[in-house]
């Protein structure tokens, strides 16, 4: 079974651009949750995404956003970059069928965002 | 405010030693998920435990979950080189899917 995929897993931009992160998760996970991990705060949880909608959402500017797509492929997008958004960004998948916490995340291995 | 405390941040011992990293929080959580992760890669589960007081084992490692649910523990019994890694612990709430909070992670360096 195919697992999380990540695209592109490295990724160079300036300051002031915007930049699109791609999720495949697991077949027949509908939940898509993503994180950006970085050494100081480690990792911090975005934004959830179940059967289109966003389901939660964490404690981060509104430049960033994302989206699901039907087939349960998300994108997360960040405008206005900032020296401060270099991170690591994963993305995680589970089942999750009916909305309860304890279900496994899957994670993929992440898009290395550098801002210069 | 970091929700879940985990500790040590730094482990570096020797081959065949045994160590325990605790996670450790004021909260309640439904579960509480253990991740490795390897450098350039994502994390990895290890473990989900879910009831109180539950014990998991996993070859030479053992989870715990504490009996309120606040707290868990990982142990390594006789550790090798391979158990090298980042050892994460994340804790889940009720009904919010898939959200996860995670502790800030122990590095864990086992020498031959």
């Amino acid at each position: 079974k195919a697992g999380v995929t990540q695209t592109p897993r490295y990724l160079i931009k300036t300051r002031g651009q915007q930049v699109t992160l791609s999720c495949s998760p697991i077949s027949g996970h509908r939940s898509v949750s993503w994180y950006q991990q970085t050494p100081g705060q480690g990792l911090q949880f975005l934004f959830e995404y179940f059967s289109e909608t966003q389901r939660n959402k964490g404690n981060f500017p509104g430049r960033f956003s994302g989206r699901q797509f039907s087939n349960s492929r998300s994108e997360m997008n960040v405008s206005t970059l900032e020296l401060g958004d270099s991170a690591l960004y994963l993305c995680a998948s589970s089942a999750d069928p009916r909305g309860y916490s304890n279900q496994p995340q899957h994670f993929g291995d992440g898009t290395r965002l550098s801002i210069l | 405010t970091q929700l879940l405390e985990q500790s040590p941040q730094f482990l570096s011992i020797q081959e065949g030693e045994n160590l325990t990293v605790y996670c450790n929080s004021s909260s309640v959580f439904s579960s509480l998920q253990w991740y490795r992760q390897e450098p350039g890669e994502g994390p990895v589960l290890l473990v989900t435990v879910v009831t109180g007081g539950e014990v998991k084992k996993l070859k030479r490692l053992t989870f715990q979950f504490g009996d309120a649910r606040k707290d868990s523990s990982l142990h390594i019994t006789a550790a090798q080189p391979g158990d090298t890694g980042l050892y994460l612990c994340a804790g889940a709430r009720y009904n919010q899917g898939g959200k996860l909070i995670f502790g800030q992670g122990t590095e864990l360096s086992v020498k031959p």
